[in-house]
């Protein structure tokens, strides 16, 4: 069955600290992994997508099919990053079908 | 285009009633999702058209659930017979092509009472 972890539903850091956000993810081919975000008051939104290998707002995140993760890092979180963080898992059937994690909330106190 | 439009954004609904919800996707993309997100959840999916075809739909969508886009551009989602365990958070999203992401719209978010 096609299934996405994020093991953490709080993380809290400190402005300037390291972040990552861990996927874990349940596939047996290959998935087109991404991380949407969702502000306070805002709509969900796209962060990032695994195809297109990009940096977002200073975030990055690596395909790992050895261990089926796709985690989401940023090296030094600021306050703005304060948000809900969705990984989604897309299988390459060609309806675009998302399957999300719980999400994880990301805290950054300054 | 301001992108994704739902309508209304707020349902408050008694036992038993019916319930519609419209969704106005970017005019472009051809392909609209139903999305339903629960608290503490993900959004989990519902149904996908593209165009006025609807190629997909979950298990989650019983035979109270019924969902139309006619003419290809406009959705709307209906809900017979509410229950309580209807209440959620239901989410429109539309894209161009399936690797693009999606853009999602505010929600309707609606409760059972």
């Amino acid at each position: 069955a096609q299934r996405v972890t994020q093991p953490e539903k709080l993380l809290s850091v400190f402005k300037g600290a390291p972040v990552e956000l861990k996927c874990n993810y349940s596939y047996s081919g290959s998935p087109e992994l991404f991380w949407y975000v969702q502000y306070s008051r805002q709509r969900l939104q796209l962060l990032l997508r695994h195809i297109s290998r990009e940096s977002i707002k200073g975030f990055t995140a690596d395909l790992n099919k050895g261990e089926t993760s796709f985690h989401l890092k940023k090296p030094f979180a600021q306050e703005e990053d304060s948000a809900m963080y969705y990984c989604a898992l897309s299988a390459p059937s060609n309806t675009g079908k998302l399957i999300f994690g719980q999400g994880t909330t990301l805290q950054v106190k300054p | 285009d301001t992108g994704v439009s739902q309508d209304p954004r707020h349902k408050i609904t008694k036992r038993g009633q019916n319930v519609t919800f419209r969704c106005d996707p970017i005019s472009e993309h051809n392909r609209l999702y139903w999305y339903r997100q629960t608290l503490g959840q993900g959004p989990e999916f519902l149904t996908y058209f593209q165009n006025e075809a609807q190629l997909e739909k979950s298990r989650l969508l019983s035979d109270r659930f019924s969902a139309e886009r006619p003419k290809g551009s406009f959705s709307t989602l209906e809900i017979q017979r509410t229950e309580q365990g209807d209440s959620a958070m239901y989410l429109c999203a539309s894209s161009l092509s399936g690797t693009d992401g999606y853009t999602f719209g505010s929600g309707t978010r609606l409760t059972v009472v």
